[in-house]
């Protein structure tokens, strides 16, 4: 147990709509990660958030958006669902300031667009 | 695009066996880590070595890191049922910000009993 949560874990939308993923931060962590990972791939990382604020992206278009909360927790929102977003979404945190890039993850959202 | 590439793709071997999956990267790193996945749940940190390291332990596991040919590799000695899992490596690029990582595709491990 990392005591990283995430919250659906699973899910179902159909194409077009929009969904949103909630992660909650490990006590005491400052930075999470969001990860893209598809059926037997490495996860991708989508983006990071340090201290409420966009820290990095990968190579994700604007549909893919993110926010972090004062108490750190994250929510990740996907607009214009396509069927290639099915994949399960990971996050991660971790604590920027010690200078380690050691990340905990939570078990995951698997995602599914019809 | 993946900064880390785990060889082989899947490996099975015999229980009590000894397990090496290696990796490739291909820009300069501050430090190199080793994730297990089962069953596409979320990932487990194993050992995480730096790039002034060449090699550490922690139980069964050993890392080894070649910086000047890019390369890392994961032994898993007395390997046991409870090790069927993919393993991943993860890499930082030098200069980048403290926690973006970037993975590999995987080594998918299986243990016959």
């Amino acid at each position: 147990e990392t005591g990283v949560t995430q919250s659906p874990t699973h899910l179902i939308k159909t194409r077009g709509q929009q969904v949103t993923l909630r992660c909650s931060s490990q006590s005491g962590h400052n930075t999470v990660s969001w990860y893209q990972q598809a059926l037997g791939q490495g996860p991708q990382f989508i983006f990071q958030y340090y201290r409420e604020e966009e820290n990095g992206r990968g190579n994700f278009p604007p549909r893919f958006s993110g926010l972090q909360f004062p108490n750190y927790s994250s929510e990740l929102n996907v607009n214009a669902l396509e069927l290639d977003d099915s994949a399960l979404y990971l996050c991660a945190s971790s604590l920027a300031d010690r200078g380690s890039n050691e990340q905990f993850f939570g078990p995951g959202t698997r995602l599914t667009v019809l | 695009s993946q900064q880390g590439e785990e060889d082989p793709q899947a490996l099975s071997i015999q229980e009590g066996e000894n397990a090496t999956m290696n990796c490739s990267y291909k820009t300069s790193i501050n430090n190199l880590q080793w994730y297990r996945q089962n069953s596409g749940r979320g990932l487990v940190h194993l050992i995480l070595i730096r790039s002034n390291e060449r090699e550490k332990h922690s139980g069964r596991l050993r890392v080894t890191l070649d910086t000047s040919k890019k390369s890392s590799s994961l032994l898993i000695t007395a390997s046991r049922a409870a090790d069927t899992a993919s393993y991943f490596c993860a890499t930082d690029a030098l200069g980048s910000s403290a926690s973006k990582i970037i993975f590999g595709s995987g080594t998918r491990l299986s243990i016959r009993p």
